[in-house]
């Protein structure tokens, strides 16, 4: 079975930076994906991480560490339109999406 | 259409009741996916299908059954719903269900049952 771990919430000012941490325990592990999700709105995907390091996408980073079971998204120059629900989500080798709770990030001016 | 669509947006129904929930995708991804979403619970995978004419279950199967007749089409399927069952009710689709599995999701259906 698949077990994840994040925090239910964050907060933060405009222009700051915020780390989400996901630590996770699974078999047939394949990867590592985030989706962001406004209230109310579908989940988009934001980034995946297949092998351990740090993936950056613009605003948006996202690290792995396979041997530590445990991952994290970093968002930089927070913007008000960041607020949203942050869900990390285990890619195992049977080909399913294992979710997390997600992680409430409220952005203040 | 464009992406994945979901019918009805929202519904309210009575216990007992059968109800097909309609997800219909245009962007030819071999892999759909049902998941209900509840708060502090995260999304649970209901159903899947890999590929055309064939389908599994997830975590949370029990009450629903799914058919892929098609690529473009994944109905769900409530034979006897019970309050348990609200929910919002996501279905997402991804071109390949392995590797990174990329997945586009509908905008929800949120279901009441009474």
């Amino acid at each position: 079975g698949q077990s994840l771990e994040q925090p239910s919430e964050v907060t933060a000012v405009e222009g700051a930076i915020v780390q989400i941490n996901c630590t996770y325990q699974t078999s047939g592990f394949y990867g590592l994906s985030w989706y962001q999700q406004h209230d109310g709105g579908a989940p988009t995907f934001l980034s995946y991480n297949g092998l351990d390091g740090l993936e950056e996408k613009g605003r948006f980073s996202s690290f792995l560490s396979r041997s530590k079971g445990y991952s994290y998204l970093l968002l930089k120059e927070l913007q008000m339109k960041d607020s949203a629900s942050y869900l990390c989500a285990v890619n195992s080798n049977d080909y399913k999406l294992s979710f997390g709770a997600g992680t409430t990030v409220t952005v203040r001016a | 259409i464009a992406g994945i669509t979901q019918a009805p947006t929202s519904q309210i129904l009575a216990a007992g009741r059968r109800m097909t929930l309609r997800c219909t995708q245009d962007m030819r991804h071999n892999a759909m996916y049902w998941y209900r979403q509840d708060l502090g619970l995260g999304l649970r995978l209901i159903h899947y299908s890999n590929t055309a004419g064939t389908t599994g279950k997830g975590e949370v199967p029990d009450g629903y059954s799914v058919s892929r007749a098609n690529t473009d089409d994944f109905p769900l399927t409530l034979a006897s719903a019970v309050p348990s069952q609200t929910s919002v009710y996501f279905c997402a689709s991804s071109d390949s269900p392995g590797g990174r599995n990329e997945q586009f999701f509908g905008p929800g259906t949120r279901l009441t049952v009474l």
